[in-house]
């Protein structure tokens, strides 16, 4: 089945700053990425995806990136602000199954 | 347009005890998919049910089983409940045109189940 690998597994910025979260997995039959962010006490919210034939995606200060070959994808996160703060997930899927990764804590500094 | 809603938001059962948990999915979804949250882990996948029938199930017993309603909402059945067990259950609604199809999964806010 699919793995997914997430790093880092906790993250520090200072506000203002940029913020990146990198994915790793196995099944190249994989075609569809999405990114959650999961605040305390909530349920994870789908905050931007990429689809396997599109290499880049960006929602405002959002964007994903993804490399078929190297079958890595990654977020990233410009301009953040406190309110960033949360856990992010990367997921893979091959189909209608979603294998999540560990999950990222990210901490903006004021 | 609703959300998706799940039900009830927290429970406390004891070993070997039977629990039920519901979900709503989004107005128009016709998939739901179940995931177990254990805490400092991400979702894995349960099952997913599309148009009333199993579509895919992840790496869980039998104990585990579920069922999806005309109206697309959903349940999440366990049976003979282990300490490990304890964790958020997460539903995600779909809107699917087939089961197969991956498409974007919104969540609701989970239930967290506490095994004793």
């Amino acid at each position: 089945g699919e793995n997914v690998e997430q790093h880092p597994s906790t993250l520090s910025v200072q506000e203002g700053d940029s913020a990146v979260i990198k994915c790793t997995y196995s099944d190249s039959a994989s075609n569809y990425f999405p990114w959650y962010k999961q605040e305390l006490g909530k349920g994870p919210q789908l905050i931007i995806d990429i689809r396997s034939n599109v290499g880049e995606k960006k929602d405002q200060r959002i964007a994903v990136t993804l490399n078929k070959t190297a079958k890595h994808f990654s977020l990233h996160i410009t301009e953040t602000q406190p309110e960033d703060s949360a856990v992010y997930f990367c997921a893979a899927s091959p189909g209608n199954q979603f294998y999540f990764g560990t999950g990222t804590s990210l901490t903006v500094i004021p | 347009e609703t959300g998706v809603t799940q039900s009830p938001t927290h429970l406390i059962k004891t070993r070997g005890q039977q629990v039920t948990l519901r979900c709503s999915s989004q107005s128009g979804h016709n998939t739901v998919s179940w995931y177990q949250q254990a805490l400092g882990q991400g979702p894995q996948f349960i099952f997913q049910y599309y148009r009333e029938e199993e579509n895919g199930r992840g790496n869980f017993p039998p104990r585990f089983s579920g069922l999806q309603f005309p109206n697309y909402s959903s349940e999440l059945n366990v049976n003979a409940l282990e300490l490990d067990d304890s964790a958020l259950y997460l539903c995600a609604s779909s809107p699917g045109t087939s089961g197969r199809a991956n498409n974007e999964q919104f969540f609701g806010p989970g239930t967290r189940l506490t095994v004793l």
